[in-house]
């Protein structure tokens, strides 16, 4: 099975702040990666796909980068909508795996 | 728009089934491969299930491997998740969610997911 490990597990940043999440695969994945946001009480939302491609309708300010076994997803201008819990998924091979998720919170 | 509507019994006995339903509306379903995913209580996400648009191949974590079947029914645009034997461990919201694109990759990201039902397993 491939491990996701993503770090930090939370963060506390504020408005403006510029924000990288890290997601370390044990194999590598040949950017079979998404990034989901998930708010409390609601189902995740598909944030980036491919390690580095915006899904429809996401802001610009969401960007993701990486290769081989290391990725990251960067906000750029942290906004209040923003404040959530972030996870990465490998969907290179099965079983499909999950990071640990990032709690990102409000400073 | 597209809905992915998950039912099925909240309350559960240890060893006991249940069968969760997922309606999808606002596209094509037979094409799309179709997931469950599941979240324990203040946990992270956990890939249960996938299965083909065609529904002839069918993929399962080691964790429910025996105990779960995935199936649909693509005339009732309908996902199913036949849960046996199950255990406290399997106390989750269950989530339902859309393969992003109908290729023969069975693998994709998840683009559209249902908004969960909670399956509680105990005496």
């Amino acid at each position: 099975d491939i491990q996701m490990t993503q770090s930090p597990s939370s963060l506390s940043a504020s408005v403006g702040d510029r924000v990288t999440i890290t997601c370390r695969a044990s194999q590598d994945i040949s950017l079979s990666l998404a990034w989901y946001q998930q708010k409390p009480g609601k189902a995740p939302k598909l944030l980036l796909y491919a390690a580095s491609r915006l899904e429809t309708g996401v802001p610009s300010r969401f960007s993701g980068r990486g290769s081989g076994t290391d990725y990251s997803l960067t906000i750029s201008s942290l906004q209040p909508e923003d404040f959530a819990t972030y996870s990465c998924q490998q969907y290179y091979s099965t079983p499909l795996t999950f990071g640990g998720g990032t709690k990102v919170e409000i400073k | 728009e597209v809905q992915l509507l998950e039912s099925g019994r909240d309350l559960v006995r240890p060893g006991g089934s249940v069968r969760l339903s997922c309606v999808a509306s606002g596209f094509t379903f037979s094409p799309f491969a179709m997931n469950w995913v599941r979240q324990a209580p203040g946990k992270g996400l956990e890939w249960v299930s996938t299965i083909r648009g065609s529904g002839d191949g069918t993929y399962y974590a080691d964790s429910v491997k025996g105990r779960f079947t995935i199936s649909r029914d693509n005339s009732r645009n309908t996902l199913y998740l036949e849960m046996n034997s199950l255990r406290a461990e399997d106390t989750a919201i269950y989530y339902c969610a859309k393969a992003r694109l109908s290729t023969s990759h069975d693998f994709q990201p998840l683009d559209y997911w249902g908004q969960g039902t909670l399956v509680t397993v105990s005496s």
